[in-house]
C-alpha cells in the first residue's frame, strides 16, 4: 500500500534551518510528484511547492522562493524539504503528499511538527 | 493565483442530515483538477473527491461532488458521526495549487 512516512518533530531557534524527510513506499517513486504543504496551528492548508523525483525539478509557491529547497534521494525513495531563516511564523505541521496528474495530492504523510521558538 | 472561498465557515447539523458545502473560485478552474479533502484533528487531510466528482479509493457513496467553472459543491447525503470534521476544497490545475480556507461541519 502507498505510504509516506515523515521524520519526527523538530524544535528550532529563529534564524535556524530545518530539514524534513518523507520516505515513500508501495509505489514507483519516480512516477509521481511529491508536494509539500504546511498548516500553521488552527489555520488552513498552504501549498509550498513540488519536486519531480525522477529529475529533481522543482516548483515553488512565490512566497517560498529563495528560502525553501526540495531534494530527493532515489536510492532510498526519500524526498527532503529544507526551510531556512526560520521565524515564529514558520511554526506549523509540514506535510508531504504524493502528486498524481489526475487525482492530485492523493496520499499524505502523517505530518511533521516544526516549532520555532527562542 | 486562483483564490478559493468556501462557505459557510461552519455548518451545524445533526447526524442523518444532509450537508452542502460550497467553494467558489476567483477564476475558472479546469474541472479535471478540483478536489475535496476531509481533515480531523491531529490527522493529515484525506482525499475524498478528485476531478470534481470522482470518489477516491474507499470513500463511501454518501460523499458526492459537483460543479464547474467557478462554483463547486460537496454534498454529504446523510451525515454519519465520523463525518464531523473540517473540509477543504483544492484546485490543482494551475500553479500555485490553492486551497479554500475550510468549512467546519459540527454536531448541532
Amino acid at each position: 500500500q502507498v505510504q509516506l512516512v515523515q521524520s519526527g518533530a523538530e524544535v528550532k531557534k529563529p534564524g535556524a534551518s530545518v530539514k524534513v524527510s518523507c520516505k515513500a513506499s508501495g509505489y514507483t517513486f519516480t512516477g509521481y510528484y511529491i508536494h509539500w504543504v504546511r498548516q500553521a496551528p488552527g489555520q488552513g492548508l498552504e501549498w509550498m511547492g513540488w519536486i519531480v523525483p525522477s529529475s529533481g525539478d522543482t516548483n515553488f509557491a512565490q512566497k517560498f522562493r529563495g528560502w525553501v529547497t526540495m531534494t530527493r534521494d532515489t536510492s532510498i525513495t526519500t524526498t527532503y524539504m529544507e526551510l531556512t531563516r526560520l521565524t515564529s511564523d514558520d511554526t506549523a505541521v509540514y506535510y508531504c503528499a504524493r502528486g498524481d496528474v489526475l487525482t492530485g495530492t492523493d496520499y499524505w504523510g502523517q505530518g511533521t511538527l516544526v516549532i520555532v521558538s527562542s | 493565483e486562483i483564490v478559493l472561498t468556501q462557505s459557510p465557515g461552519t455548518l451545524s447539523l445533526s447526524p442523518g442530515e444532509r450537508a452542502t458545502l460550497s467553494c467558489r473560485a476567483s477564476q475558472s478552474v479546469n474541472s479535471r483538477y478540483f478536489a475535496w479533502f476531509q481533515q480531523k484533528p491531529g490527522q493529515a487531510p484525506r482525499l475524498l473527491i478528485y476531478g470534481v466528482s470522482s470518489r477516491a479509493i474507499g470513500i463511501p457513496d454518501r460523499f458526492s461532488g459537483s460543479g464547474s467553472g467557478t462554483d463547486f459543491t460537496l454534498t454529504i447525503s446523510r451525515l454519519e458521526p465520523e463525518d464531523f470534521a473540517v473540509y477543504y476544497c483544492q484546485q490543482y490545475g494551475s500553479s500555485p495549487l490553492t486551497f479554500g480556507q475550510g468549512t467546519k461541519v459540527e454536531i448541532k
